[in-house]
């Protein structure tokens, strides 16, 4: 089964950027999705979006469209999630997961350790 | 954006016994639902996908099932390590969503 490594915790400002990573191992990764997935402290998870690499094109959902970038890259097999404009709401674990069908949006059967984001002043 | 909502809460259950946990969605979305469990500090696991079919390795005490909107996760015999939060997940409509999490908690 593929493993997901993300990269570590991050503390940042209001109004700053942040960016994840998320390097895939041990399967395919291009062809299926990678998901990113946030839970605020003690709350439930909320999609924000993905990429499936070999078609390089990110699809998101509308609440975090124009504030977050998902990229992909094969080379290294490792996706990136960056949020602009933070604000203290948007502290939370994020993870990335990979999708269970190949090409498509489905349901997450791989998952990341997680990163947490702190917004703070 | 399809809602999905689970209920109750929180299961307060003792080792043994039967867990019934539901999600329902405010339209239809065939069977294209899953189940994860979450333990505390970790990521969700799946569970079930397409409203009945377990994934690979999950024991075979874990079963889902549809009934029109409503889908049912049940444990038939709860084992220790199954006290956890249960989310439940569509991929029918954009965005995916999940359901607010039922929390099966050792009574």
């Amino acid at each position: 089964q593929v493993q997901l490594v993300q990269s570590g915790a991050e503390v940042k400002k209001p109004g700053s950027s942040v960016k994840v990573s998320c390097e895939a191992s041990g399967g395919t990764f291009s062809n299926y999705a990678i998901s990113w997935v946030r839970q605020a402290p003690g709350q439930g998870l909320e999609w924000m979006g993905g990429i499936i690499p070999v078609f390089g094109s990110s699809s998101y959902a509308q609440k975090f469209q124009g504030r977050v970038t998902i990229t992909a890259d094969e080379s290294t097999s490792t996706s990136y999630m960056e949020l602009r404009s933070l604000r203290s709401e948007d502290t939370a674990v994020y993870y990335c997961a990979r999708d269970l069908v190949s090409h498509s949006y489905y349901y997450f059967d791989s998952w990341g350790q997680g990163t947490l984001v702190t917004v703070s002043s | 954006e399809i809602v999905l909502t689970q209920s109750p809460a929180t299961l307060s259950l003792s080792p043994g016994e039967r867990a019934t946990l539901s999600c329902r969605a405010s339209q239809s979305i065939n069977s294209y639902l899953a189940w994860y469990q979450q333990k505390p500090g970790q990521a969700p696991s799946l569970l079930i996908f397409d409203a009945s079919n377990r994934a690979t390795g999950i024991p075979a005490r874990f079963s889902g099932s549809r009934s029109g909107t409503d889908f049912t996760l049940t444990i038939s015999s709860l084992e220790p390590e199954d006290f956890a939060v249960y989310y439940c997940q569509q991929r029918s409509n954009w965005p995916l969503t999940f359901g607010g999490g039922t929390k099966v908690e050792i009574k």
